[in-house]
Formats: C-alpha cells, sequence, structure tokens
C-alpha cells in the first residue's frame, strides 16, 4: 500500500530552526509537495521537490532524496505565525497526491 | 479576487437526509478535486475531474457523488448522509491532472456534521 509518513507533533522556540521529516512508500513518484495549514483554514503550497537535493524559498527550504524515499521542509528564523500543521504529500504514478497526516508545529516564545 | 469558494461554511444534517456541498473556481482550472479531511488521517481524496465532462473516483468514493457540467463548477453530493461522513469537506483545483507540476488550490472548506 501507499505511505506517507510524519511527526504527530513537534515543538520549537521563536527565531530557532525545525527540520521536519517525511518519509514514503508509493506507487511511483512524480513529485513530492509541502503544504501549510493553519488551524480551521485550507492548506496553502510551500514547496515542490522532483530531483534530488535542497529547494530553498525564503526561510524555507526542502529536501528531497528519492532513493531513500525521504524527505524534509526546513524553517529557520521561527516566527510565531508559522505555528500551523505541515502536510507532506507526494504525486503517485496515476498523478494523484497521497497525503501524510500532518505535523503540528507548535512555537514557542 | 480570483480563488475558489465553497458553500456552506458549516451544516449539520440529520441522517439519511441529501446534501450538496458546491465548489465553484474562476482560475479556468482543468483539474478538479474533493477532499475530506479527518482528525489524525491525512486528506483523502473522494472523487476528481480531469476536465469538464469526466470524473473519476478516488481513495473515498462510497456514498458520494460528483457531477462537472462546466469548468467552474464541482458539485459534491450525498444522497444518504451517515454520522461517518462527519468530516471537513475540501473542494481543490490545479491546472492540469496530468502534470506533474500540479500545485493544488483549495477552497475554504466546509465543515458537515451528520446526527
Amino acid at each position: 500500500g501507499q505511505n506517507i509518513d510524519q511527526p504527530t507533533e513537534m515543538t520549537a522556540t521563536e527565531g530557532a530552526i525545525v527540520q521536519i521529516n517525511c518519509t514514503y512508500q508509493t506507487s511511483g513518484f512524480n513529485g513530492l509537495f509541502w503544504y501549510q495549514q493553519h488551524a480551521g483554514e485550507a492548506p496553502t503550497f510551500l514547496s515542490y521537490n522532483v530531483l534530488d537535493g535542497l529547494e530553498e524559498k525564503g526561510r524555507f527550504s526542502s529536501f528531497l532524496s528519492r532513493s531513500k524515499g525521504y524527505s524534509y521542509l526546513l524553517l529557520k528564523e521561527l516566527q510565531m505565525k508559522d505555528s500551523a500543521s505541515y502536510l507532506c504529500a507526494v504525486l503517485d504514478s496515476n498523478y494523484q497526491l497521497i497525503w501524510g497526516a500532518g505535523t503540528k508545529l507548535i512555537i514557542k516564545p | 479576487t480570483a480563488g475558489i469558494t465553497q458553500a456552506p461554511t458549516s451544516q449539520i444534517l440529520a441522517a439519511g437526509r441529501s446534501m450538496t456541498l458546491r465548489c465553484t473556481q474562476d482560475m479556468r482550472h482543468n483539474a478538479m478535486y474533493w477532499y475530506r479531511q479527518d482528525l489524525g488521517l491525512g486528506l483523502r481524496l473522494i472523487h476528481y475531474s480531469n476536465t469538464a465532462g469526466t470524473t473519476g473516483k478516488g481513495e473515498v468514493p462510497d456514498g458520494y457523488s460528483v457531477s462537472r457540467a462546466n469548468t467552474d463548477d464541482f458539485p459534491l453530493t450525498l444522497a444518504s448522509a451517515v454520522p461517518s461522513q462527519t468530516s471537513v469537506y475540501f473542494c481543490a483545483s490545479s491546472d492540469s491532472l496530468q502534470s506533474s507540476y500540479n500545485e493544488q488550490f483549495f477552497g475554504p472548506g466546509t465543515r458537515l456534521t451528520v446526527l
């Protein structure tokens, strides 16, 4: 079966750096997405990786290793507004997104 | 402002009743999707549509039906609601389903409670 694993919850301190990991086992691979979802709101797109390596976008970076079935989202200079759930999703061979359950990130002052 | 709208925002529904959740996008996207989101689970795909006039079943289609009469609208119907359909429902769209870069844009969601 298809599976996306990510930690349920993480806590970090304002101004610090946090890394959220995601491992996947899917039927085929056409890219990996990270979305941010604030409580009670819709998911919004953060990043996309299809080739191995690091993609940087401001305070957020996303890394992919296809051979290991592994990705991480790195958040730097954490701000209180970064408190949210972070969803990892993989586009499978049928071009359908398979979603992880999300990692709830709690930022403490 | 361009985007996706959903209606209603929330609804309490008696078991056995029918209901249609509405979804409209103005981005001229070809592909549209319906997901449900339950606590502790990832978003699960109910139905999708590659383009107007076509629909397909996702991971959890039972008890739901959809139609795609035009590009903009993608309603989701529950013919006879059951309590296990209590969930938050998100509609989403993307430029194309058959594309690796398939950023999906989400509507604000409908919170449905079936009693």
